[in-house]
């Protein structure tokens, strides 16, 4: 089955501590991952995608295709860090692709 | 913002009646996505559309209808078949070719059912 877990619902940090928001996936093909991002009152959002292997609000995730896992990193977070967070995962089936979506991780970055 | 648009922003729907959600955009994208947004959830895909005139069932499309007569325009209705319509539902869209390329997504609709 080809799916994308999030095990934390609900992650709480104190500003400048490190954060991890775990994303393990399950995908029979290459996979393509990608996290999204959806701040209070605004629009979900691409915050970076792993072929890229780019830095993007000092947010980083490294795919280990071993563990099957697409983490997402930050060593020192920030208040306005805080939302939701999705990993997702490109499908390709019969010429047709779509994104699977994990249930999302909900950050909380306190001062 | 623009790009890509929703409306309305708040629906309310008495059971019974079927309502058409509205998703535009002036990206020049192909492909269009409809989900569906719940608490603990995350998002489950509806429906979705590569290119005009063609498109494909998602995970959840039971009660859902959509057309896409047009480019710029995927509309998707909400049968009077859904059996818990209440939800928060977006609208993406994307550029062909490259799995690559992001999906950009809209503000969403909140459906309630009263």
């Amino acid at each position: 089955a080809q799916r994308v877990t999030q095990p934390e619902k609900l992650l709480s940090v104190f500003k400048g501590a490190p954060v991890e928001l775990k994303c393990n996936y399950s995908y029979s093909g290459s996979p393509e991952l990608f996290w999204y991002v959806q701040y209070s009152r605004q629009r979900l959002q691409l915050l970076l995608r792993h072929i890229s292997r780019e830095s993007i609000k000092g947010f980083t995730a490294d795919l280990n295709k071993g563990e099957t896992s697409f983490h997402l990193k930050k060593p020192f977070a920030q208040e306005e860090d805080s939302a939701m967070y999705y990993c997702a995962l490109i499908i390709t089936q019969g010429g047709s692709e779509k994104l699977v979506f994990g249930k999302g991780t909900k950050l909380t970055v306190n001062p | 913002d623009g790009g890509i648009t929703q409306s309305p922003k708040y629906l309310f729907r008495k059971e019974g009646q079927n309502v058409t959600l509205s998703c535009e955009q002036n990206l020049n994208h192909d492909a269009m996505y409809w989900y569906r947004q719940d608490p603990g959830q995350g998002l489950r895909l509806i429906y979705y559309s590569q290119i005009v005139n063609d498109f494909q069932k998602g995970d959840i499309a039971e009660g859902y209808s959509v057309s896409r007569e047009k480019k710029e325009s995927f509309p998707l209705t909400v049968t009077s078949a859904q059996k818990n319509p209440t939800a928060f539902y977006l609208c993406a869209s994307k550029r062909a070719g490259s799995s690559y390329n992001e999906q950009f997504f809209g503000p969403g609709t909140r459906l309630t059912v009263l």
